[in-house]
């Protein structure tokens, strides 16, 4: 089945204490991208990669790192968190192809992440 | 930049009401649109696009119409049941393949179908 899944679902930690949430793929997707959602402002893009060892900041990257060594993962780190990283984050994915209409972006469930 | 404004709700109805959800965007060029749904619980999932002008998406009884003329992409359903309660999400891409090209959401819509 094709499929993003991401680890854990739900987290809660405490300021400062370094964690990384999984993202995996089994699309042979290029394209991967980390979301997070909040009440009144939608979703916004935190990181993306555009193929293996590619990645590019999305529109809030401050307090985020990511990696992507593989081309089926892409794990997004927080290394020192702040209550203000809690929210659900969602990891994507998608072909990247130049034809207008195959950017379909396929999500992962979320993780609800809680920063005491 | 681009940015799409959506009614924010929540919106209540009756089953075997007719929904509609406005959303209107912002872009250069010619986005691709998509409407996404996201059920309690669950990741997004893409309800229907729409990627050139006049196109119009349909899935499971909703429609979705490109108007590049008042820059819109309305949803619509005839008839909505209880299991359509959810929250959706108009969103844009540029499409282009390259550069960034990540969905531009809107705040989402929590609709909410009473028996």
């Amino acid at each position: 089945e094709a499929q993003v899944t991401q680890n854990p679902r739900y987290l809660i930690t405490v300021t400062g204490k370094k964690l990384t949430v999984t993202c995996s793929q089994n699309m042979n997707h290029e394209y991967m991208s980390w979301y997070r959602q909040d009440p009144g402002l939608g979703l916004r893009q935190i990181y993306y990669s555009m193929n293996v060892e590619v990645t590019d900041k999305g529109d809030v990257p401050e307090g985020y790192k990511v990696s992507r060594k593989e081309k089926r993962n892409f794990p997004l780190i927080l290394e020192s968190p702040s209550p203000n990283q809690t929210s659900l984050y969602f990891c994507a994915s998608r072909y990247r192809l130049a034809s207008i209409g195959a950017n379909e972006q396929f999500f992962g469930p979320g993780t609800r992440l809680t920063v005491l | 930049g681009n940015s799409v404004t959506q009614m924010e709700g929540p919106v209540t109805l009756s089953e075997e009401a007719f929904l509609t959800i406005n959303c209107t965007y912002t872009a250069t060029g010619y986005p691709s649109l998509f409407w996404y749904v996201q059920y309690p619980g669950e990741g997004l999932q893409l309800l229907l696009k729409a990627t050139k002008a006049d196109d119009k998406g349909s899935n499971k009884g909703f429609e979705a119409t490109y108007r590049k003329e008042t820059t819109s992409f309305h949803l619509e359903k005839g008839s909505v049941q209880v299991s359509d309660s959810a929250v959706y999400f108009c969103a844009l891409s540029q499409g282009s393949g390259g550069g960034a090209d990540g969905l531009t959401f809107g705040k989402g819509t929590h609709l909410i179908i009473q028996p």
